[in-house]
Order: C-alpha cells, then sequence, then structure tokens
C-alpha cells in the first residue's frame, strides 16, 4: 500500500535555484495539500487543492507555485529558493468531506 | 482567518496516569470538523481522533477522548493510561468545508517511566 508518495525525501539547493517537489497519492482522493513544518512553528498550509482542476492559496503560500496535474499529483515548485525556505515539506491527501488526511512521509529540503 | 492554538508548547506525564492536552480554534462558521494528529520521532503523521462539529457526543478512540465544547471553541484530548509509545508531538487541526485543513503549533508530550 503506497498510499501518498513524496520525492525526493532530502534535497540541497542553493539560493535561486529552482525545485519541484513531486507528490503522488493511489486512494483516488479528492483533496491534496502542502504543509510546511519547521521547529516551533508547526504545519502550516501552503496550497490545497479540493478537487482535480483547482488550487487555493494556504497560510503561506508566498514563493512557492503548485499543479494539481491530475487527480493522483499535486507538485509544489520553488522558482527562486531562498533559506527562508529551509524546512521539512509534508504533502497529504484526503477524501474531503470530514474525512481525515494521509500524509507523506516528508521532504527535507536545505537551502544555502 | 481561522486559526488553532496550543498553548502548552510542552507537557510530561507518569507513565499509566491521565493527560490533558488543549486546543482552542477560532472560526465564524458553524459547520466544521477538528482532529487531533500524533507525530511521533519517525516524522510519521498519525490520525488519533476527530470531531465533527456538528455532533454533541465527544469522539472516543480506546485510550484517547475529546471534551468538545463548542461554544468555548475549545476541544481538549484526553490520554487515559499514558503508555510510553504514547511520547510524540500532538497536533490540533482545524478543516472547514472547502476542505481547508490547518494546524496548531504543537504539544510536545514526554511520558515519564
Amino acid at each position: 500500500n503506497a498510499g501518498v508518495t513524496q520525492t525526493p525525501k532530502f534535497q540541497v539547493l542553493k539560493t535561486g535555484q529552482s525545485m519541484t517537489l513531486q507528490c503522488a497519492q493511489d486512494m483516488n482522493h479528492n483533496s491534496m495539500y502542502w504543509y510546511r513544518q519547521d521547529p516551533g512553528m508547526g504545519l502550516r498550509l501552503i496550497y490545497y487543492s479540493a478537487s482535480e482542476g483547482t488550487t487555493d492559496k494556504g497560510e503561506v503560500p508566498n514563493g512557492y507555485n503548485v499543479s494539481r496535474l491530475n487527480k493522483r499529483e499535486f507538485s509544489l515548485r520553488l522558482e527562486s529558493a531562498a533559506p527562508s525556505q529551509t524546512s521539512v515539506y509534508f504533502c497529504a491527501s484526503s477524501q474531503g468531506e470530514n474525512q481525515p488526511q494521509h500524509f507523506g512521509d516528508g521532504t527535507r529540503l536545505s537551502i544555502l | 482567518a481561522q486559526t488553532v492554538t496550543q498553548s502548552q508548547p510542552e507537557m510530561s506525564v507518569q507513565e499509566a496516569e491521565t493527560v490533558t492536552l488543549s486546543c482552542t480554534y477560532d472560526t465564524s462558521e458553524s459547520d466544521y470538523y477538528l482532529f487531533w494528529y500524533k507525530q511521533p520521532p519517525s516524522r510519521q503523521m498519525i490520525l488519533v481522533i476527530r470531531q465533527e462539529a456538528y455532533k454533541q457526543q465527544n469522539a472516543t478512540e480506546n485510550r484517547f477522548s475529546v471534551n468538545f465544547q463548542k461554544a468555548a471553541k475549545s476541544f481538549s484530548l484526553k490520554i487515559s493510561d499514558s503508555q510510553l509509545g504514547d511520547a510524540a508531538m500532538y497536533f490540533c487541526a482545524y478543516g472547514d468545508r472547502d476542505d481547508k485543513i490547518i494546524f496548531g503549533k504543537g504539544t510536545r508530550l514526554h511520558i515519564l517511566p
């Protein structure tokens, strides 16, 4: 049972480089999410997609773009990485309508 | 905008004792849902319990139960008979009907043997 798969698991970038984090789920879920987790800050919602073809901003969308490529895949792009974007990124999915989220294992991203 | 506040950054409890983690939230919506998630050192996010706002009855899952006070916008988690495996970060989360889900900053729970 794959669930939610994130790639890569680790990445180091230089300031100004671009990067796309990939996320795929095999549970036929409608909703998908990207969060970042920083010490003392909990999980903060970057973007979410309530259904295929729609995306909405979360709490901290600046510096990021997303694409809901199809029902399975939801990617997060950093166009010009900044040290403030060093974090652990989690992708999640849910069936929507009160159902709980299933999370990927996270991507640890360091920007030098 | 909705917010979720966990006022206890860290807590400790003796093994086999009971502990309550606090969570308050702010919303103007009447229809929403609430969750508690656990994050052990493995970094996995694990659902502990969920509650739908329209339900008066407090949710229970084995040793885990909630005290949902809708008027006070409070959603606390009680862990009974604490076990060493309960040591983790606990996050309270709020979800609205647009499927937007936001989290509190978390409470780190230590279990003392």
